[in-house]
């Protein structure tokens, strides 16, 4: 069984400063952990993914996330915010096997100017 | 060039036509996906195949039916349309294994008057 828990619906930020999206998940197994992002009237893009490697995962775009098995979490940062970052996020866990991915509810990141 | 597409992009209909839906992806993945998103953004996982045979369905209306024609392809097929259906679509395809990323089309936004 596996679950995901996205623990802010919505973040606000402004244009420069850190970007933090939270993620707990629950696993009975290793599981693997992906972040998307889905930009207004677009498909879901891969941000970046975990799947048992380093611990500290980089994506595109100068996102990057921390994998901490002892808390359960895969958060989402970004030293400093764009304009073009504004979207919606979505935290996914799959196991490493075939079988079912299980999407997170979302967060939405603003960004003020 | 693109990678997973869909059409239509809009389709606005009726209460109780039937319409379809296609997607073809050019990736070489054996494993292809139906989600429905809601005006929440809360994605749902509807259909999975992986080499043309259903391997995830969900709690759907037996009303849409997913058709895999080949690796390439995967339709969704819905009966009898109903309000409620109103949502966006996306086709998304990836690699076998939970480990693998999928890569998502721009979606269908259905709207039923």
């Amino acid at each position: 069984a596996q679950s995901v828990t996205q623990l802010d619906s919505h973040v606000s930020v402004s244009e420069g400063t850190p970007v933090l999206l939270r993620c707990n998940y629950s696993s009975s197994y290793s599981p693997s952990l992906f972040w998307y992002v889905q930009h207004p009237n677009k498909g879901l893009q891969l941000l970046l993914k975990y799947t048992s490697a380093a611990t500290l995962v980089k994506g595109i775009n100068g996102f990057e996330a921390e994998f901490k098995k002892s808390e359960t979490s895969f958060h989402l940062t970004k030293p400093s915010a764009h304009m073009s970052d504004a979207a919606e996020y979505f935290c996914v866990v799959s196991p490493s096997h075939a079988g079912k991915s299980t999407f997170g509810d979302g967060t939405t990141l603003t960004v003020k100017p | 060039d693109t990678a997973v597409s869909q059409t239509p992009k809009y389709l606005v209909t009726q209460m109780g036509n039937d319409k379809s839906i296609k997607c073809e992806q050019n990736l070489g993945h054996d494993t292809m996906y139906w989600y429905k998103q809601d005006s929440k953004k809360f994605l749902k996982i509807m259909f999975s195949y992986n080499n043309k045979e259903l391997i995830i369905n969900e709690t759907v209306p037996n009303r849409f039916s997913p058709k895999s024609p080949d690796k390439a392809h995967l339709n969704l097929h819905i009966n009898s349309l109903e309000l409620g259906d109103s949502a966006v679509y996306f086709c998304a395809s990836s690699l076998a294994g939970g480990e693998q990323p999928q890569h998502f089309g721009d979606g269908t936004r259905l709207s039923i008057l």
